[in-house]
C-alpha cells in the first residue's frame, strides 16, 4: 500500500524558517517525482513545486520561488520542503503527493501537515 | 499561467439524480485535465485523469469528457458519500492550475 506521511508543520512567526518531510513507503520512491501542493484553510489548492526522481530538476510556484527549496533523500525516502521567509500567506495545509500511473496527475497524497505563519 | 473556471459553485441534488459539473480552461490544456474529490477533513483523490480515465478504484458512476477547453464531470445516481468538493486541475503546462472547486451537496 503506498503511503505519504508528512510532518514537520507548525506556528511559525512571520520571516521565519520551517522544514517539512515526508516519509514514503510502497512504491520505489527513487523511480517517482515527488510533488508538494498546498491549501490554505477554506481556500483551494496550489501546486507549491516538484523535483526529480534523481533530485537534480525541480519546479516551483512564482509564489514561493526563491524562498522555498525542495530536496528529497532516496536512501531514506523522504522528501523535504525548506521553507524560508516565510510570510501570513503561506499558511496552509501542505500535502507531499506523487504520480505512480502513466499520464495522471497527482495520484496518492499523504494526509497533510499544517503550517501557520502568526506572529 | 492557465486559468482553470469551475461552474457551477455549489450543486444540490437528490440521491439518485445526476450531478454534472463543468470546468473551462482559458487554453488549450490537450487532454491534461484531471479530476479530484475531496471530503471534508480528507486529502484530495484522484478521480479522472487524462479527461475520461477513471483512476484506480473509482465507481464507474464517475464519468468525465472534454470538448475543446470545456470539461465535465458526471455523477450518475449521486449516493449520499458523494457529498464533497471537486476540483479540476490542468497538468499540460507548469504550474499545474486548479480550479476553484465544485460543491455538491446532497438534499
Amino acid at each position: 500500500e503506498v503511503q505519504l506521511v508528512e510532518s514537520g508543520g507548525g506556528l511559525i512567526p512571520p520571516g521565519g524558517s520551517l522544514r517539512l518531510s515526508c516519509v514514503a513507503s510502497g512504491f520505489m520512491f527513487s523511480d517517482h517525482w515527488m510533488n508538494w501542493v498546498r491549501q490554505p484553510p477554506g481556500k483551494g489548492l496550489e501546486w507549491v513545486g516538484r523535483l526529480n526522481s534523481g533530485g537534480t530538476g525541480s519546479h516551483y510556484s512564482d509564489s514561493v520561488r526563491g524562498r522555498f527549496t525542495i530536496s528529497r533523500d532516496n536512501a531514506k525516502n523522504t522528501l523535504y520542503l525548506e521553507m524560508n521567509n516565510l510570510r501570513v500567506e503561506d499558511t496552509a495545509l501542505y500535502y507531499c503527493v506523487t504520480r505512480l500511473t502513466t499520464d495522471a496527475s497527482l495520484d496518492h497524497w499523504g494526509p497533510g501537515t499544517l503550517v501557520t505563519v502568526s506572529s | 499561467e492557465i486559468v482553470m473556471t469551475q461552474s457551477p459553485a455549489t450543486l444540490s441534488v437528490f440521491p439518485g439524480e445526476r450531478a454534472t459539473l463543468s470546468c473551462r480552461a482559458s487554453q488549450s490544456v490537450s487532454n491534461k485535465l484531471a479530476w479530484y474529490q475531496q471530503k471534508p477533513g480528507q486529502a484530495p483523490r484522484l478521480l479522472i485523469y487524462g479527461a475520461s480515465i477513471r483512476a484506480t478504484g473509482i465507481p464507474a458512476r464517475f464519468s468525465g469528457s472534454e470538448s475543446g477547453t470545456e470539461f465535465t464531470l458526471t455523477i450518475n445516481s449521486v449516493q449520499s458519500e458523494d457529498l464533497a468538493l471537486y476540483y479540476c486541475q490542468q497538468y499540460h503546462n507548469w504550474p499545474g492550475t486548479f480550479g476553484l472547486g465544485s460543491k455538491v451537496e446532497i438534499k
